[in-house]
């Protein structure tokens, strides 16, 4: 069983519309977790990072965490087509090295 | 200030060659990785380095070594290369928050 499970995709949204990305991990003890985005043919990079329960927001991104479900979210709201790409969750249990996890990323198609 | 950079871009190699995939970081950042990037499987490390002159494995690293040569540099060898090490390698470093930032990419193709 992978340790970062996210759906494949691809999720295709209307432009304007509310992208919503979920990501489930299996260790408790994790302790930090990040969403990357990446476009075809680049580097990931980050958007937003959450280390306790809640929402944060930044900007039309809204990042969910629910240790108690083992869970982290994502949404994009007012999607715009340049938001097309596949986004990445990472978590990190806290062991030594300060590793991340990543999973196989979700596929984001927004279409005017 | 250039970030994580990577060389080489691209590289194709045959069964048994070697190489060494080089990256160097200039944010004065402690921690270093190694992952590679497989069609749907996202990023899985390979090995990478907490602080200079340290190295540890990841989660593949069957067929690498690495150097961390000095704070800014850390290369990752194949020693002989084989068609499953046709992949997408990235390096990153991490800033002490845990955020990791990472290179532009080597795309190596293994015939």
């Amino acid at each position: 069983q992978k340790e970062v499970e996210q759906n494949s995709g691809p999720l295709s949204v209307p432009e304007g519309a509310i992208a919503s990305l979920n990501c489930t991990y299996s260790d408790r003890g994790s302790q930090s977790f990040f969403w990357y985005r990446q476009y075809s043919g680049k580097s990931p990079e980050l958007i937003m990072s959450i280390y306790s329960n809640g929402d944060k927001e930044d900007g039309r991104f809204t990042a969910q965490l629910n240790k108690a479900s083992q869970y982290v979210s994502l949404l994009i709201r007012d999607s715009q087509p340049s938001d097309s790409a596949t986004y990445l969750c990472a978590v990190n249990n806290g062991a030594a090295g300060n590793k991340l996890t990543f999973g196989g990323g979700t596929r984001v198609l927004v279409k005017p | 200030n250039a970030g994580v950079t990577q060389t080489p871009k691209f590289q194709v190699l045959k069964t048994g060659q070697s190489m060494t995939l080089q990256c160097a970081q200039d944010m004065n950042h402690n921690s270093m990785y190694w992952y590679r990037q497989d069609p749907g499987m996202g990023l899985r490390l390979i090995y990478y380095s907490a602080s200079e002159g340290t190295t540890d494995k990841g989660e593949v690293p069957n067929g690498y070594n690495v150097s961390r040569l000095n704070k800014r540099e850390f290369s990752l060898r194949l020693e002989s290369a084989a068609p499953s090490q046709t992949s997408v390698y990235f390096c990153a470093s991490r800033v002490i928050t845990d955020t990791q930032y990472f290179g532009p990419g080597t795309r190596l193709t293994v015939l």
